[in-house]
């Protein structure tokens, strides 16, 4: 079945760009009428919708967020990808990519990384 | 967008029932039939349990169980088993203008 994996630095200065990629394996990322979103959660609070991309490359983004973030997808490496710009310790959390589905549902999920703003 | 609102926590004896809640508004919970819930383990990525409010997907128990009425949304979980402790969160579409999702704040599950 698909799995999902996070990767990238685990610590990031505030003001820089935290970059963080999903691998996603069992499956191709274009197949099927999915999208693939973030989702982040800081330590002891709930979780926060980030955006998704379809493989077309069309993306919707939180509002909250919009102006910092870009969400990327290379077909070709089955990845897609987040970026999140000038970084503060509120954007400390553990960071999940998901696969959505028609109808808003997120399944599977990464196992999750964590992201710690600090200088 | 804010939050749904979820009760902080809730808490029953094995075999009884629980149910948690998820409030929104029209624009979210009430505009349309796209609630999710995830159950979470500490130390854990989010299970999705129910999804179009009250399907299940394949190999969650019967014992899972959603609803709506109006602006709130319902998890219940019957015959409470110790390993049902556990978060669990809300999740809904938050319209079609913004094209977002949003979620709730969580509930702690604790089986007594």
């Amino acid at each position: 079945q698909v799995q999902l994996q996070e990767s990238g630095p685990g610590l990031v200065k505030p003001s820089q760009t935290l970059s963080l990629t999903c691998t996603v394996s069992g499956g191709s990322i274009s197949s099927g009428s999915y999208y693939w979103s973030w989702i982040r959660q800081p330590a002891g609070k709930g979780l926060e919708w980030i955006g998704r991309i379809y493989t077309s490359g069309s993306t919707n983004y939180n509002p909250s967020l919009k102006s910092r973030v870009t969400i990327s997808v290379d077909t070709s490496k089955n990845q897609f990808s987040l970026k999140l710009s000038s970084v503060t310790a509120a954007d400390t959390a553990v960071y999940y990519c998901a696969r959505g589905g028609e109808t808003y549902r997120f399944d599977p999920w990464g196992q999750g990384t964590l992201v710690t703003v600090s200088s | 967008q804010s939050a749904l609102t979820q009760p902080r926590s809730v808490s029953g004896s094995p075999g009884q029932s629980v149910t948690i809640s998820c409030t929104g508004t029209s624009s979210d919970v009430g505009g349309y039939n796209y609630v999710s819930w995830y159950q979470q383990h500490p130390g854990k990525a989010p299970k999705l349990m129910i999804y179009d409010v009250s399907k299940r997907p394949s190999g969650v128990p019967d014992r899972f169980s959603g609803s709506k009425s109006g602006n709130t949304a319902s998890l219940t979980i019957s015959g409470l088993q110790a390993e049902d402790e556990a978060d669990y969160y809300c999740c809904s579409y938050a319209g079609s203008y913004t094209l977002s999702v949003v979620f709730g704040g969580g509930t702690k599950l604790t089986v007594l």
